[in-house]
């Protein structure tokens, strides 16, 4: 496919277990960014990568949050210990923005709703 | 937290009326760039201003940017059903890091 995959697409967990969300950006895509949506929301930001390096993660709420993109492309969001206030859809968009590159849409996954019980 | 609000919070109108959403932001910006979505669904990109831009069309959507009054409005014309979803204006606030900030997004409903 052509567009942005994220996997699962729901995801229940209980407090305190550990949870791992993934994006497949559109190929050839350099920047990644993953943003959180509450109920009723706007999305906010959480982290952007340019290829594997992450150049801003000053939205990522607490130091449970990590997130990955070592070669890249694929990247991954992991949440450690959950709690209830993590519950949201997690959305990743990826866009052709790089160096000497602005003004550039993003391109949004499906996203991953996740709850935590 | 959001950078800014959008007017109104719900808004309904009936098939074939023109539909007018407004954004207010509070700093200066790089550009500024509309999204919808459906229920459920990811966000789709609609239409992107540059901030020494004042105005720009894409089919029936017609942005305007207020640098000034740190503004914006979307108007999409002769509304079809499909047209119901959530609307947000977001702003990238620096070339380089081009983040989006959302607002709390406009619910537009047309009436078949």
């Amino acid at each position: 496919g052509a567009g942005v995959s994220q996997s699962p697409r729901y995801k229940v967990a209980k407090r305190g277990q550990d949870v791992a969300l993934r994006c497949d950006p559109i190929s050839g895509h350099v920047s990644l960014f993953w943003y959180q949506q509450a109920l009723g929301q706007g999305p906010e930001f959480l982290t952007y990568f340019q290829n594997e390096a992450q150049l801003d993660k000053s939205g990522l709420p607490s130091d449970r949050f990590f997130a990955e993109r070592p070669e890249g492309s694929v990247s991954t969001l992991k949440i450690q210990r959950t709690q209830q206030e993590d519950s949201a859809v997690y959305l990743c968009a990826s866009s052709s923005l790089g160096v000497g590159r602005s003004n550039q849409p993003q391109h949004f996954g499906d996203g991953t709703r996740l709850s935590i019980l | 937290s959001q950078q800014g609000e959008e007017d109104p919070q719900a808004l309904s109108i009936q098939e074939g009326e023109n539909a007018t959403m407004n954004c207010s932001y509070k700093t200066s910006i790089n550009n500024l760039q509309w999204y919808r979505q459906n229920s459920g669904r990811g966000l789709v990109h609609l239409i992107l201003i540059r901030s020494n831009e004042r105005e720009k069309h894409s089919g029936r959507l017609r942005v305007t940017l207020d640098t000034s009054k740190k503004s914006s409005s979307l108007l999409i014309t002769a509304s079809r059903a499909a047209d119901t979803a959530s609307y947000f204006c977001a702003t990238v606030l620096n070339f380089g890091n081009e983040k989006l900030t959302f607002g709390t997004g406009t619910r537009l409903t047309i009436i078949p």
